[in-house]
């Protein structure tokens, strides 16, 4: 059963600070890895898809990388800001089609003016 | 467009009482998902559907029924709440499969006395 584990649970920085979010998961026979956002209160917010095939993508202050070999993925935020403040959560999808996307716990950031 | 739409925001019931959580797309999309998120546990699929006609379980379906009503609807039935199905219930859905990005709706938050 696939397992996906996020480092650390909670996280407060600075404003400005460049700062790195870890996912690990446990079956590499994944399709894709997805990195989600979640505001207090709020539902999930798609932030970046990576197929299985890529080693990263980009979007904006946002670049997320995946070892799929190692089972491992990073989210890295760049000069954070207060408005990054959230639960960001990743989420490996299956193998084949219509089947479950598995999601780790989360890691809670707090930026601070 | 509104996306992912779900009815009520808010409900609390008492044990044993029946409800209707209700969800609708318009994106016209083919898969529609229901998870619950609880604290520490991350979110769990409760069932899922692949396209208009179809429901399949997920990882925690004891307690719950689903109805595909038509392409947009997707609703997920309680015949008799528990105190364990306290949670926050969220509602998604993609163009094709799980393998593709996923579309939240803002949540449920269900209280079972």
């Amino acid at each position: 059963k696939q397992e996906v584990t996020q480092i650390p649970a909670a996280l407060s920085v600075p404003e400005g600070e460049n700062l790195v979010l870890n996912c690990s998961f446990t079956d590499s026979a994944i399709y894709n890895l997805q990195w989600f956002r979640q505001d207090p209160g709020k539902g999930l917010t798609s932030l970046l898809l990576i197929q299985s095939s890529q080693r990263e993508q980009t979007s904006g202050r946002l670049n997320a990388s995946l070892d799929k070999s190692s089972g491992r993925s990073t989210l890295y935020i760049a000069a954070s800001q207060p408005g990054d403040s959230a639960t960001y959560l990743c989420a490996v999808g299956p193998v084949s089609g219509y089947s479950t996307l598995t999601f780790g716990k989360g890691t809670m950031l707090l930026v601070s003016p | 467009n509104a996306g992912v739409t779900q009815t009520p925001k808010f409900q609390v019931l008492k044990t044993g009482q029946s409800m209707t959580l209700q969800c609708a797309q318009d994106m016209n999309h083919n898969s529609m998902y229901w998870y619950r998120q609880d604290p520490g546990m991350g979110l769990r699929l409760i069932y899922y559907s692949a396209s208009e006609g179809t429901t399949d379980k997920g990882e925690v379906p004891n307690g719950y029924n689903v109805s595909r009503l038509n392409k947009r609807e997707f609703s997920l039935r309680l015949e008799s709440a528990a105190p364990s199905q306290t949670s926050v219930y969220f509602c998604a859905s993609t163009r094709g499969g799980a393998e593709e990005t996923q579309y939240f709706g803002p949540g449920t938050r269900l209280l079972v006395l």
